[in-house]
């Protein structure tokens, strides 16, 4: 299997601040690098796919970068309803496999 | 509008056997892959196995093989997840999630998830 190693598993930050997530895979997945938010109780939502393409409906402030093995997820300015736990997921191989997931916190 | 509804929360003991569904609408359910995805408490995401409703071809994750049963019935857009003998350690939350081949393979709509809780 494809291991994905997320970095921080958490941290703490506050509205405005630019934060930055980074999932790295145990090889080369080119681009096929997708990126989810979960809101505690809820559902994962489809953020980015593809490593830099934003699903409809998602607010521009959130981007996507990278290719091969690594890759980073960057929220420019945080709004309040960003603070959530996200998880990149490798759609290069069978098993798909998802990071450990980054818990963003309120400062 | 696009979705997948799933069935309620249930409450389970050991050595029981349960399945619960997933609904798709909105879209051909036969096109797309349907994921069901495990999340234990407190923990991150981890995806069972695959199904395509179109002809029930499956693909499971080596660790579930064996311990579920992934399977759907496509004249009424439904995907199941079962298991034959439950045990504690199947207490989690799960969802589905379709596949989409249009976002590069990623689960692009979720259901709800369905609790799963099982204790003696």
């Amino acid at each position: 299997d494809i291991q994905m190693t997320q970095s921080p598993s958490s941290l703490s930050a506050s509205v405005g601040d630019r934060v930055t997530i980074t999932c790295r895979a145990s090889q080369s997945i080119s681009n096929f690098l997708n990126w989810y938010q979960q809101k505690p109780g809820k559902a994962p939502k489809l953020l980015i796919y593809a490593a830099s393409n934003l699903q409809s409906g998602v607010p521009s402030r959130f981007s996507g970068s990278g290719s091969g093995t690594d890759f980073t997820l960057s929220i420019s300015s945080l709004q309040p309803e960003d603070f959530a736990a996200y998880y990149c997921q490798q759609s290069y191989t069978t098993p798909r496999t998802f990071g450990q997931g980054t818990k963003v916190e309120i400062k | 509008e696009v979705q997948l509804v799933q069935s309620g929360a249930e409450v389970k003991k050991p050595g029981e056997s349960l399945k619960i569904s997933c609904k798709g609408s909105g879209y051909s359910f036969t096109s797309d892959w349907i994921g069901w995805v495990r999340q234990m408490p407190g923990k991150g995401l981890e995806l069972m196995g695959i199904i395509y409703p179109g002809d029930s071809d499956t693909i499971y994750r080596p660790s579930f093989q064996g311990q579920v049963t992934i399977s759907a019935d496509k004249s009424i857009n439904t995907a199941y997840l079962q298991w034959s003998s439950l045990k504690a350690s199947d207490t989690a939350m799960y969802y589905c999630a379709r596949r989409n081949g249009y976002v590069a393979d990623a689960f692009d709509i979720w259901g709800q998830g369905t609790m799963v809780t099982v204790s003696s």
